[in-house]
């Protein structure tokens, strides 16, 4: 099942730079998507999502871009920190622009942030 | 901040016994979910549940799975006859309301023998 793909397995950023996490989907039919964090023995951590109504949501430092044409999203963490560390992963829903139904997930970027 | 808690942390089964995993969800929340992820491998939506019926399934949740919601607190995950490939990490989700996230509790790790 490729329906949601994360390209990049992994990312190394420096510390106050930008860190930029990719992910592509094929289902058209997708209208909601979300980005989680998760560390070592704990669960997804919900991070940031868009609906496929917008084209940018912005938290703190975080951003979510969303291209409905090439069906592509990314994160950017500005400035990225240490404690950003973490495995990130894309994950889209089809059920009517909201996370009632079930997520389909990528394969997670590995994202590794040095002091 | 509420979370979904989820017990055992590890559970250790022989192969072809029966396992119950046990979550509780945010109290408030009226939408319930249980993924898994195997060891290196994408994390994979197994069933949903909303009302006390199943709203939707996978391929993957067979006869073998059971879901049930015992009491006002409690949401469980049977697997009535387990196998080695049943080995991973299960996690149960809970949502609120659809326009925000679905919680994530931190897993059981399953490691059938």
């Amino acid at each position: 099942d490729q329906q949601v793909k994360q390209n990049s397995p992994s990312l190394s950023v420096q510390e106050g730079r930008i860190s930029i996490l990719n992910c592509d989907y094929t289902n058209s039919m997708f209208d909601y998507f979300l980005w989680y964090k998760k560390y070592p023995a704990e669960g997804p951590t919900f991070l940031i999502s868009i609906s496929s109504i917008k084209d940018k949501n912005e938290d703190g430092r975080f951003t979510v871009f969303l291209n409905k044409s090439a069906k592509h999203l990314s994160l950017h963490i500005v400035p990225s920190q240490p404690g950003d560390s973490a495995v990130y992963f894309c994950a889209a829903s089809d059920a009517g622009g909201t996370s009632y139904g079930k997520l389909t997930f990528g394969q997670g970027t590995i994202l590794t942030v040095h002091p | 901040e509420p979370e979904v808690t989820q017990t055992p942390s590890h559970q250790v089964t022989q192969m072809g016994q029966e396992v119950i995993l046990r979550c509780v969800p945010i109290s408030n929340h009226l939408y319930f979910y249980w993924y898994r992820q195997i060891l290196g491998q994408k994390v994979e939506f197994l069933v949903s549940f909303y009302n006390n019926e199943i709203s939707e399934k996978s391929e993957i949740f067979d006869d073998q799975f059971s879901v049930e919601r015992p009491d006002g607190s409690n949401f469980t995950l049977k697997i009535r006859s387990t196998k080695l490939e049943d080995s991973a990490m299960y996690f149960c989700a809970s949502l609120g309301q659809g326009n925000q996230p679905q919680h994530f509790g931190d897993g059981t790790r399953l490691s059938i023998l």
